[in-house]
């Protein structure tokens, strides 16, 4: 079984509606969380990055942590063609040593959104 | 701004051959990394940087050495190239241990 989980879709959406992207995790030692967009032929972009449980909002963008459910995930409202991409969902323990730097990531959703 | 800069964008290689992959940071960041991105494996850690002249093997170092130049600079080179090397290979760097990495382009690699 994968450290992190993420359906891979693809998923397709018409433009405007709400799309939800979900990972689940069996690390407890997980403590940071991110979401990172990558466009075709170019580099992971990060999009969000939390620490606790609970929301985080930026703009059209809401990442949510459950760490009691081991699972988060990411919302983006009104979506728009440009938010056509892979989302790739990313974790990483809180203690140094062995784990440093190592993020797990999920394999990647991918997000078409059609005008 | 321009972040993290790789070279080259693309190569391809002779099975044997040895080149060298560039990576630049100009966020001043301490640590730096090397993943490689194949279809169905995802983004897997080869080596990282925590600092200035410190390396360490990731996940997946067979085939591969790095240099940490200077506090910018994290090269990664094959020094016999296999076709199982063929991928893409993406630079990141990050302020420490548990910040989020900010990544390059990505080079890609194919491996004859």
């Amino acid at each position: 079984q994968k450290e992190v989980e993420q359906d891979p879709g693809p998923l397709s959406v018409p433009e405007g509606a709400i799309v939800s992207l979900n990972c689940t995790y069996s690390n407890s030692a997980f403590q940071y969380f991110m979401w990172y967009r990558q466009y075709s032929r170019k580099g992971p972009e990060l999009l969000m990055y939390t620490y606790s449980s609970g929301n985080k909002e930026d703009g059209r963008f809401t990442a949510q942590v459950d760490k009691s459910s081991k699972y988060i995930s990411l919302f983006i409202r009104d979506s728009q063609p440009s938010d056509s991409a892979t989302y790739l969902c990313a974790m990483i323990p809180n203690a140094g040593g062995t784990s440093y730097g190592k993020l797990t990531f999920g394999q990647g959703t991918i997000l078409t959104v059609h005008p | 701004n321009a972040g993290v800069t790789q070279t080259p964008k693309f190569q391809v290689l002779k099975t044997g051959q040895s080149m060298t992959l560039q990576c630049a940071q100009d966020m001043n960041h301490n640590s730096m990394y090397w993943y490689r991105q194949d279809p169905g494996m995802g983004l897997r850690l080869i080596y990282y940087s925590a600092s200035e002249g410190t390396t360490d093997k990731g996940e997946v170092p067979n085939g591969y050495n790095v240099s940490r130049l200077n506090k910018r600079e994290f090269s990664l080179r094959l020094e016999s190239a296999a076709p199982s090397q063929t991928s893409v290979y993406f630079c990141a760097s990050s302020e420490r241990g548990n910040s989020p990495l900010h990544f390059g382009n990505g080079t890609r690699l194919t491996v004859t």
